[in-house]
């Protein structure tokens, strides 16, 4: 069935820093990738996202980038800052089921 | 917006007892949805609803839960009987058939089954 896989589990890097997530789908048909992060006793938040048509997305300093042959994507984090420690989740979903399957989650630590 | 409205935030009940979880999902949504977070399992898709409708429920783990949703402002999902293993954060989220595709969380109901 369905899977996305997400790596690494954990994450720790100094204050400045930057941060890659990277998550692996199996479903060719999955085309929207959202990406979200959960503060500790939060609910989980958009935090960007991408959709199959396009290979590339910044937001000041978050970017994800797709690579639909391979069938992965990954989260890019700038000028870590402590603020940025959470969990991150990848997700991805096909048009016409709205059904999120998401990765297992990746800690991230952002040593001050 | 109020967004996603979920209660209780906390329930603590014994071993046996029914358990009813609510979700007010955010106005003009068509769909619903309901996760189950753990440690060991992550976030787990147990059911969701489009326009009131049970789309797929293969992510309910066994009978004794199930989920309603009578009208497009709420929704339930119940376990009866609660197992102490059904100890996690259950989490309720909307989204617009229109798009975005976007999944808006509500702020979760911690269940503690002792």
């Amino acid at each position: 069935g369905e899977n996305v896989e997400q790596h690494p589990s954990t994450l720790s890097v100094q204050e400045g820093d930057s941060a890659v997530i990277k998550c692996t789908y199996s479903d060719s048909a999955s085309n929207y990738f959202p990406w979200y992060k959960q503060e500790l006793g939060k609910r989980p938040q958009l935090i960007i996202d991408i959709r199959s048509n396009v290979g590339e997305k910044k937001d000041q300093r978050i970017a994800v980038t797709l690579n639909k042959t391979a069938k992965h994507f990954s989260l890019h984090i700038t000028e870590t800052q402590p603020e940025d420690s959470a969990v991150y989740f990848c997700a991805a979903t096909t048009s016409g089921t709205y059904k999120y399957i998401f990765g297992t989650g990746t800690r991230l630590k952002v040593l001050a | 917006d109020a967004g996603v409205i979920q209660s209780p935030r906390h329930e603590v009940t014994e071993m046996g007892q029914e358990v009813t979880l609510r979700c007010k999902p955010i106005s003009g949504h068509d769909y619903l949805f309901w996760y189950r977070q753990t440690m060991m399992r992550g976030l787990e898709l147990l059911i969701y609803f489009n326009n009131n409708v049970p789309i797929d429920d293969s992510g309910m783990p066994e009978d004794r839960f199930s989920a309603k949703m009578p009208n497009a402002s709420f929704s339930t999902l119940k376990i009866q009987p609660s197992e102490p293993r059904d100890s996690a954060v259950y989490f309720c989220a909307s989204s617009r058939l229109a798009g975005p595709y976007e999944q808006y969380f509500g702020p979760g109901t911690r269940l503690t089954v002792t």
